[in-house]
């Protein structure tokens, strides 16, 4: 079962440039979520949905996008990467409650 | 205050040693609660729920105390394979707003 899938793996970015981060799931839950991870701390939100066309801010948006046109895609866009966007960031997503996380993508802003 | 707080530790225990968790959350609406387990450099996966009546599964029993806002983990017969970081982790009634605290690592050493 893929569960929660995430691409890319890694990522280099440049500062100023841009990307997406993919996220699929295939469990047909109606929530998802977006994390972000930096070494020895919590992981804080970003971004959530509760179904498609429905998208919320989270506790640190800032810097980010996000979209919801299916249930089962929840891509994360970065515009204008920034050297504090190094982090690693995770999706999830849950049917209410328990969360199911993709792998990560380890994102480095140089 | 944060939201959710936990000793950060890191536990070193011996093999079959019993070993404690705790957390404390600062909302009292709190509705549901959680621990995660997170192996270095991997995404969060569910350990397991607890209930207000405490529950066990296995060599873990998790407990919850809604009076002092307080949540704990107890693992016996500590194995190598429980090396990891412990995330305790608080949903809020009536949203989608999920706390996650920053985790309390443990080693098990033979």
């Amino acid at each position: 079962n893929a569960g929660v899938t995430q691409t890319p793996k890694f990522r280099i970015l440049k500062i100023g440039q841009s990307m997406t981060l993919q996220c699929t799931q295939d469990m047909n839950h109606n929530y998802m979520y977006w994390y972000r991870q930096d070494p020895g701390m919590g992981l804080k939100l970003i971004y959530y949905s509760v179904g498609a066309g429905i998208t919320d801010k989270g506790e640190v948006p800032n810097g980010y996008n996000v979209s919801r046109s299916t249930t089962e895609d929840f891509p994360l866009r970065l515009e204008l990467a920034a050297p504090s966007q190094t982090s690693v960031y995770f999706c999830a997503s849950s049917d209410p409650y328990e969360q199911y996380f993709g792998p990560g993508t380890r994102l480095t802003v140089t | 205050r944060k939201e959710v707080e936990q000793d950060p530790g890191p536990f070193n225990v011996p093999e079959g040693a019993t070993v404690a968790f705790n957390c404390t959350y600062s909302n009292s609406a709190s509705q549901s609660f959680f621990w995660y387990r997170q192996d270095c450099r991997k995404e969060p996966k569910l350990l397991m729920s607890v209930y207000s009546s405490g529950n066990e599964d296995g060599r873990f029993t998790a407990q919850l105390n809604r009076a002092s806002q307080y949540i704990s983990l107890l693992i016996r017969d500590s194995k190598l394979s429980d090396s990891a970081t412990y995330l305790c982790v608080v949903k809020e009634a009536g949203g989608f707003k999920t706390i996650f605290g920053a985790g309390t690592r443990l080693f098990v050493k033979a």
